[in-house]
């Protein structure tokens, strides 16, 4: 069974401290993304990375994804409170295409 | 352009009563995906449609779900005999050839199912 552990479960922080949040497998992924989800609403593409050791950067949002494409961390620097919400990480894997999603990292930032 | 749909946004059903979820993907994309998700908790996968091919539905949680996909757009799942544990928000999302690829999803904004 291929899976995909976020860790954190829930974090909550004051408004201007960094976190860091992490997705890990031990399965190989092609691409993977990370979305954000708002209660109420569906989950919103924030960004897909590709290559082994790869870093993309969204405003205060730093992406990673491993040498081996096997996880993936964000960094999310100076936390505002609009940064509050749900953090999916979703993995498709190399081996089938299958579209794998963690179970979430709950962030809550406190002004 | 337009971006997913999903009708009801709420639905209020008694137990034993059958519900049919309506999913309008983008225009184009040949991807669509249904996902559970109950309260506080992450998505649980559903069933895949792709283009022609016959759908994935391997995340079906019992018989009492089923969905289709008609001329490989609008989607609708439907649920038999509804129970109180079928309760959760149902999202659908869609993706398109370029997307399938890197695995992107567009999601709708959910239709929250609630049986009482």
């Amino acid at each position: 069974t291929q899976l995909l552990e976020q860790s954190p479960q829930f974090l909550s922080i004051q408004e201007g401290e960094n976190l860091t949040v992490y997705c890990n497998s031990s399965s190989v992924f092609s691409s993977l993304q990370w979305y954000r989800q708002e209660p109420g609403e569906g989950p919103v593409l924030l960004v897909t990375v590709v290559t082994g050791g790869e870093v993309k950067k969204l405003k205060r949002l730093t992406f990673q994804f491993g040498d081996a494409r096997k996880d993936s961390s964000l960094h999310i620097t100076a936390a505002q409170p609009g940064d509050t919400g749900l953090y999916l990480c979703a993995g498709q894997a190399d081996r089938d295409d299958k579209i794998i999603f963690g179970k979430g990292t709950r962030l809550h930032i406190l002004p | 352009g337009a971006g997913v749909s999903q009708s009801p946004s709420n639905k209020v059903t008694e137990k034993g009563k059958d519900v049919e979820l309506r999913c309008d993907p983008i225009s184009g994309h040949t991807a669509l995906y249904w996902y559970r998700q109950s309260l506080g908790q992450g998505l649980e996968f559903l069933i895949y449609f792709q283009g022609n091919s016959a759908p994935d539905k391997s995340g079906l949680p019992s018989d009492r779900f089923s969905a289709e996909r008609t001329g490989g757009s609008v989607s609708t799942l439907t649920i038999q005999r509804t129970q109180q544990e079928d309760s959760a928000v149902y999202l659908c999302a869609s993706s398109g050839a370029r997307d399938r690829v890197s695995g992107e999803q567009y999601f709708g904004p959910g239709t929250r199912l609630t049986v009482t």
